[in-house]
């Protein structure tokens, strides 16, 4: 069974620090693109970073472009993002989502969701 | 980036309804379309991807249609549990992006 099991997520001030982890079982982590998607509270979901099986390719953003870095270790079967500079309006629960297999050349749709983790930005 | 627009934003219907959910994109992604349920507190759930496609395990009453800038999510008959927050994606450019979602709510 597929899981996604996301962890790091709190209460932290604005201009501070948080990396959140995603732990993955049950599939070839290593075959794998990753993403994160957030949703505000009340609102709708936003993509926010995409890193591929073999951390070759990265995108972001362009809300949290030059503050979040997306990162993977297969060998430890894990999806990270650090979050620098953060404001108020990165308050989320974040989301690592796994890609499907029917995607397009640039992108894909996500078959698998954690079930998040709520990051709150306020002093 | 590619903005996708979601009608109508709440939709009042009753069991056993047929309802249909639309969505538009700013330009042509052809047929990159997912469609997603989410319930309260819960992440959301793949329905349908390439605009058309099945996920495996949901209930067939679940179907869609489209290619180009239109799209729709047509449930045929609605069931207790299809009462939730519906919202497509597009991943035709590299920078995904979701409508705003749509609520489908009891009549």
């Amino acid at each position: 069974e597929v899981q996604l099991v996301e962890s790091g997520g709190g209460l932290v001030q604005p201009g501070g620090s948080l990396r959140l982890s995603c732990a993955a079982s049950g599939f070839t982590f290593s075959s794998y693109s990753m993403n994160w998607v957030r949703q505000a509270p009340g609102k709708g979901l936003e993509w926010v970073s995409y890193i591929s099986s073999s951390s070759s390719t990265i995108y972001y953003a362009d809300s949290v472009k030059g503050r979040f870095t997306i990162s993977r270790d297969n060998a430890k079967n894990s999806l990270y993002l650090q979050m620098n500079s953060l404001r108020a309006e990165d308050t989320a629960v974040y989301y690592c989502a796994r890609e499907g297999i029917y995607c397009s050349s640039n992108a894909c749709y996500f078959d698998y969701w954690g079930q998040g983790t709520l990051v709150t930005v306020s002093s | 980036d590619i903005q996708m627009t979601q009608s109508p934003s709440t939709l009042s219907a009753s069991v056993g309804d047929r309802v249909t959910i639309t969505c538009r994109a700013s330009q042509s992604i052809s047929s990159w379309l997912a469609w997603y349920q989410q319930k309260p507190g819960k992440a959301p759930k793949l329905l349908i991807y390439k605009a058309s496609s099945l996920e495996s395990g949901v209930p067939s009453r679940f179907s869609g249609s489209g290619s180009g800038t239109e799209f729709t999510l047509t449930i045929s008959s609605l069931q207790p549990d299809d009462f939730a927050t519906y919202y497509c994606q597009q991943y035709n450019s590299y920078r995904s992006s979701f409508g705003q979602g749509t609520k489908l709510e009891i009549k």
